[in-house]
């Protein structure tokens, strides 16, 4: 059973334009999500994060956004790039204080931001 | 930023043989690393979670005497895949935490660039 979904494999932006990329999640216990980014053979690279204590957190073109009660987040950027173009993936996890929690990711979703 | 460095980036080996892979954290400590792999157009499946001075957690249908893993120091974990197979062939990641790190930062992850294995 896959806890956190992002449905869409692949999402094509013009540049300029606002790219929105979309994570539902399943487990009620999840309060810190993530989404990464990953350009092909490389790892992913951490963007942005948010608490479940917020609805919203920002960062230059980046804003994710978290609504708790339908269990939903969107990464927000604008405008975009060419150079965004990747694949991001959406992270999830619980409560832990050893920091051994590991994060659960979606299967991501392939952004391309044409020019 | 937390810089993870994982060598090598791409290995090819004969059936039969074994692999490691470094996995290092370069400007900061890691208690915790973790180990996954990825298959074509899938998502990153948690293989291990590696602990400095102790022993591995293994997810679920991961074989341990399979792929050996040891985080003998703050900085570095090693994943060897002993008697390597062509199902083994796949792209490895590794990610650490930084064990300083406050509150909810504690969560992120910084990840290597990958290994991509490829067993003939």
């Amino acid at each position: 059973d896959q806890q956190v979904k992002q449905n869409s494999p692949s999402l094509s932006v013009q540049e300029g334009r606002i790219s929105i990329l979309n994570c539902d999640y399943t487990n009620s216990m999840f309060d810190y999500f993530l989404w990464y980014k990953k350009y092909p053979a490389e790892g992913p690279t951490f963007l942005i994060s948010i608490s479940s204590i917020k609805d919203k957190n920002e960062d230059g073109r980046f804003t994710v956004f978290l609504n708790k009660s339908a269990k939903h987040l969107s990464l927000h950027i604008v405008p975009s790039q060419p150079g965004d173009s990747a694949v991001y993936f959406c992270a999830a996890t619980s409560p832990g204080d050893s920091g051994n929690t590991p994060l659960v990711f979606g299967k991501g979703t392939r952004l391309s931001v044409i020019a | 930023g937390a810089v993870v460095s994982q060598h090598p980036s791409r290995v090819i080996c004969k059936s039969g043989t074994s692999v490691k892979i470094e996995c290092r954290s370069l400007d900061f400590q890691a208690t915790t690393m973790f180990w996954y792999r990825q298959f074509p157009k899938k998502s990153l499946m948690l293989m291990a979670t590696s602990n400095e001075g102790s022993k591995a957690t293994y997810e679920q249908g991961v074989e341990k005497d399979k792929f050996l893993i040891n985080h003998a120091s703050l900085t570095l974990s090693t994943l060897t895949v002993t008697s390597a197979h062509p199902e083994d062939s796949s792209f490895y990641i590794c990610s650490a935490r930084d064990r300083l790190a406050g509150g909810l930062a504690k969560n992120i992850q910084y990840f290597g660039a990958g290994t991509r294995l490829s067993v003939l």
